[in-house]
């Protein structure tokens, strides 16, 4: 098992562009997350998935989409960057609720010019 | 929403000591603790959790204590060694909730 991966682990944008962070898991997890961390802020909920074709919002959603088309994949999409959205991002999943262990990806660094 | 306060921002120990890092929550529905562990550069890894039908749990080296009435739960780690530096989050996550809430971090140094 690869369990969470993350691609790509270094990324640099300018202003205004787009892009997708890629998340997949081979562990047959219902429910995946992305978090952002920040300096001396801890861990920060974006978005969540129950399942594939179900997503909800989290503690920061504004700036960012998601979607669930398998139980496999949770890409994130950045569709205007801003330089507030600088941050380590990181995907994790569990098996059902996050009262589940929660395995976490090994992050993408985002650096928004 | 839930709030989660995280003690001390900075801890460092000599080796061999024991370690202890606090954190309080805010929401009593709360019924999910897990601690996490994170290395320089690492992602996050689940090192202990504690649910709020039990007190205290331990793994060898490591312990967490919950008291539900005054809303707070501990990491306690002993005979500290030079590899337990990293930055330890606590989490708290109330059942009915898909979204934990989590401490802003404690970074543990470790001296040898």
């Amino acid at each position: 098992n690869a369990g969470v991966t993350q691609t790509p682990k270094f990324q640099v944008l300018k202003t205004g562009q787009s892009m997708t962070l890629q998340c997949a898991q081979d562990m047959n997890h219902e429910y995946m997350s992305w978090y952002r961390q920040d300096p001396g802020m801890g861990l920060r909920l974006i978005h969540y998935s129950v399942g594939a074709g179900i997503t909800d919002q989290g503690e920061v959603p504004n700036g960012y989409n998601v979607s669930r088309s398998t139980t496999e994949d949770f890409p994130l999409r950045l569709l205007s960057a801003a330089p507030s959205q600088t941050s380590v991002y990181f995907c994790a999943s569990s098996p059902g609720l996050p009262t589940d262990t929660q395995y976490f990806g090994p992050g993408t660094r985002l650096t928004v010019l | 929403g839930e709030n989660v306060e995280q003690h001390p921002s900075t801890l460092s120990v000599q080796e061999g000591d024991s370690a202890v890092i606090k954190c309080t929550y805010s929401d009593s529905a709360s019924n999910y603790f897990p601690w996490y562990k994170q290395e320089l550069g690492k992602r996050p890894q689940l090192i202990i959790d504690i649910r709020s039908n039990v007190g205290e749990k331990k793994d060898q080296r490591i312990a967490v204590t919950l008291n539900k009435t005054a809303k707070h739960f501990s990491l306690h780690i002993t005979e500290t060694q030079p590899e337990d530096s990293a930055v330890y989050f606590c989490a708290a996550i109330r059942g009915a909730s898909y979204i934990p809430t989590f401490g802003r971090g404690t970074s543990l140094i470790v001296h040898p």
